[in-house]
């Protein structure tokens, strides 16, 4: 199975800040990434497929990049309703697998 | 408007058996891969079966392998998930969601989720 591992765990940040998540994988995935975004009691949503293509809908701000093993979200001008958990997932083969997320706090 | 509907959730003895049900609208169901994805209570999101378009092929993870089965009906626009010998582990939140375009591994949209207890 292959692992996903993402940092940091959590962050505090403030509203326009810059903000950036890791994602590793335990073998190459190609760009096979995707990035999700949840907020506490919803479903999670869609932000990032294929490493680096926006999703329709999202805002541009969000922007993915990597391939191979290492892979980043970021944020570039965090808003107040970006507080939340995000997961990368691997569409690289089955099992598909997520991170165990990164929660974005409000410092 | 896609809408995806869950249902069948409760309370379940360990041992027990569950039918989950997703009802999907605002799409042409059977032109979509259709996946379960299960949230335990404060944890992370955990992949738990996919299903070809027409039903004819399924992938699951292996801690519910011969313990779950998913299938659908097209004609109904409507997905399942059979669990039986359920486990503690098995608490979560279930949601079922579509393959985003003709993908059958990236979920455009996503249910609200029917949450499955096992508990004695």
């Amino acid at each position: 199975d292959i692992q996903m591992t993402q940092s940091p765990s959590s962050l505090s940040a403030s509203v326009g800040d810059r903000v950036t998540i890791t994602c590793r994988a335990s073998q190459s995935i190609s760009n096979y990434l995707n990035w999700y975004q949840q907020k506490p009691g919803k479903a999670p949503n869609l932000l990032i497929y294929s490493a680096s293509s926006l999703q329709s809908g999202v805002p541009s701000r969000f922007s993915g990049s990597g391939s191979g093993t290492d892979f980043t979200l970021t944020i570039s001008s965090l808003q107040p309703e970006d507080f939340a958990t995000y997961y990368c997932q691997q569409s690289h083969s089955t099992p598909l697998t997520f991170g165990g997320g990164t929660k974005v706090e409000m410092k | 408007e896609v809408q995806l509907v869950e249902s069948g959730g409760g309370l379940v003895r360990p041992g027990g058996s569950l039918r989950l049900s997703c009802a999907a609208s605002g799409f042409t169901f059977s032109d979509y891969w259709m996946t379960w994805v299960r949230q335990a209570p404060g944890k992370g999101l955990e992949w738990v079966a996919n299903i070809k378009k027409d039903g004819s092929e399924k992938y699951y993870v292996d801690s519910v392998k011969g313990r779950f089965t998913t299938s659908r009906d097209n004609a109904k626009n409507s997905l399942y998930l059979q669990m039986n010998n359920l486990r503690a582990g098995d608490t979560a939140m279930y949601y079922c969601a579509r393959g985003r375009g003709g993908s059958w591994s990236d979920f455009d949209y996503w249910g609200q989720g029917t949450l499955v207890t096992v508990s004695s």
